[in-house]
């Protein structure tokens, strides 16, 4: 069966250092998407991808980064993390191409991540 | 702009009886709209989704939902809740030309026994 696998599942690190979380399906879908969850606030996304060499800012990229080196992978890095980047992060993917709406979005299980 | 309001930030029903968590949004263009349920410590499921068929949507776990363009309105409702039904749910919005979601606060549903 497609699945979406996020890794690590849990990360503690440390205020200033960089920090990965990769995200992998086996959907073939060309749309990928970056969010985050926080008490009060919902998901809000990150990034996100129409296909490979393609990324977008969402309404909270400020401190992240993403690169798109081919269909299955799209993982998030942290440049200097800090403490309000504290949250669950979940990575979703969409089928379709071209700008079609109304693709409904799977999603990974979430990386929990703190920063001290 | 588009725009998402979940009515209710917590519903707490009594096993066996009905669920109604309520949804209302905002778009200058036909919507497509979801509704996601998410467990404690678990991911995102979708559990139904309109995209301009039927306005009466149905989805897993025996939960429905009607889309009303009238009332702006996309309230999910269930005839009789289950304790496993207890959890987070999302009201999500896309419109436009883009597949980006627009997602309520959620509404947090407790099933007392």
């Amino acid at each position: 069966d497609a699945e979406i696998t996020q890794s690590p599942r849990h990360k503690i690190t440390e205020t200033g250092r960089q920090v990965t979380l990769a995200c992998h399906q086996t959907w073939n879908h060309n749309n990928m998407f970056w969010y985050r969850q926080d008490l009060g606030h919902g998901l809000r996304l990150i990034h996100y991808s129409y296909g490979v060499h393609d990324t977008n800012k969402g309404e909270v990229s400020d401190g992240y980064s993403v690169s798109r080196s081919n269909t299955e992978d799209l993982p998030l890095t942290l440049e200097s993390a800090a403490s309000s980047q504290t949250s669950v992060y979940f990575c979703a993917t969409a089928g379709g191409s071209g700008r079609a709406p109304g693709n409904e979005q799977f999603f990974g299980p979430g990386t929990r991540l703190t920063v001290l | 702009a588009q725009s998402v309001t979940q009515l209710d930030s917590h519903v707490s029903v009594s096993e066996g009886t009905p669920v109604l968590l309520r949804c209302n949004y905002s778009s200058s263009y036909s919507p497509s709209l979801f509704w996601y349920v998410q467990h404690p410590n678990k991911g995102l499921q979708l559990l139904l989704k309109y995209t301009s068929a039927a306005t009466l949507v149905k989805g897993i776990n025996g939960f429905e939902a009607e889309f009303k363009k009238s009332e702006t309105s996309f309230h999910l409702t269930k005839p009789s809740a289950h304790m496993s039904d207890a959890a987070e749910y999302f009201c999500v919005v896309n419109a436009g030309n883009n597949r980006k979601l627009i997602w309520g606060l959620g509404t947090s549903l407790a099933v007392n026994p």
